[in-house]
């Protein structure tokens, strides 16, 4: 069964410093993999996403995450944390093309 | 495109009562899923449909849930005799699925359900 673990239900950094969540997937077969952000009272938005190719991805607000198989890990980054980054973030795994599961979240919360 | 609606936005409602939800997706998109997401939690996956067939339903779907896109269009979550525990967001999404393309999923802002 595909499962998606996220470390740390709350993560605080300060603003500029590096935002890291972590993510870390299991996988029967090849996954494709998301982050998705959610603003309070919202949906969620589509960060970015891995499926095929290179295991670097580049996604929307300076976010990125990379893929390592060896790892079966899906972290986040970003370099400079701005305010309006303060949000729940989901990391979710999909397994060829099917429904996606969810992690349970990481709040990020931006320190002034 | 206007992205994935959903109606209402917010709805409470007495224990024992039933509630429907609608969910107009993107336009042509042919996979429409729901999802529950409660305080402090993930989304979980309820059930999807790929045109008009469902073709995978959660065991978190009692009996008293039901889901319908009967013309491969929006869809209805109709929640019967309803429980103070069905207390929730349900969220609508959609995506174009492709054998090539991965399945990018785009999510509505969510129906709040109050059971009081």
């Amino acid at each position: 069964a595909q499962s998606v673990t996220q470390l740390g239900s709350h993560v605080s950094v300060s603003e500029g410093a590096l935002v890291l969540l972590r993510c870390n997937y299991s996988s029967s077969v090849p996954p494709y993999l998301f982050w998705y952000v959610q603003y309070p009272n919202q949906g969620l938005q589509l960060l970015l996403k891995y499926t095929t190719g290179a295991t670097l991805v580049k996604g929307i607000n300076g976010f990125e995450a990379e893929f390592k198989k060896s790892e079966t890990s899906f972290h986040l980054t970003k370099p400079s944390a701005h305010m309006s980054d303060a949000a729940e973030y989901f990391c979710a795994v999909s397994p060829s093309s099917d429904k996606i599961i969810f992690g349970k979240g990481t709040r990020l919360h931006i320190l002034p | 495109d206007t992205g994935v609606s959903q109606n209402p936005r917010h709805k409470i409602t007495k224990r024992g009562q039933n509630v429907t939800f609608r969910c107009d997706p993107i336009s042509e998109h042919n996979r429409l899923y729901w999802y529950r997401q409660t305080l402090g939690q993930g989304p979980e996956f309820l059930t999807y449909f790929q045109n008009e067939a469902q073709l995978e339903k959660s065991r978190l779907l009692s009996d008293r849930f039901s889901a319908e896109r009967p013309k491969g269009s929006f869809s209805t979550l109709e929640i019967q005799r309803t429980e103070q525990g069905d207390s929730a967001m349900y969220l609508c999404a959609s995506s174009l699925w492709t054998d090539s393309s991965g399945n990018t999923i785009y999510f509505g802002e969510g129906s709040w359900l109050t059971v009081v």
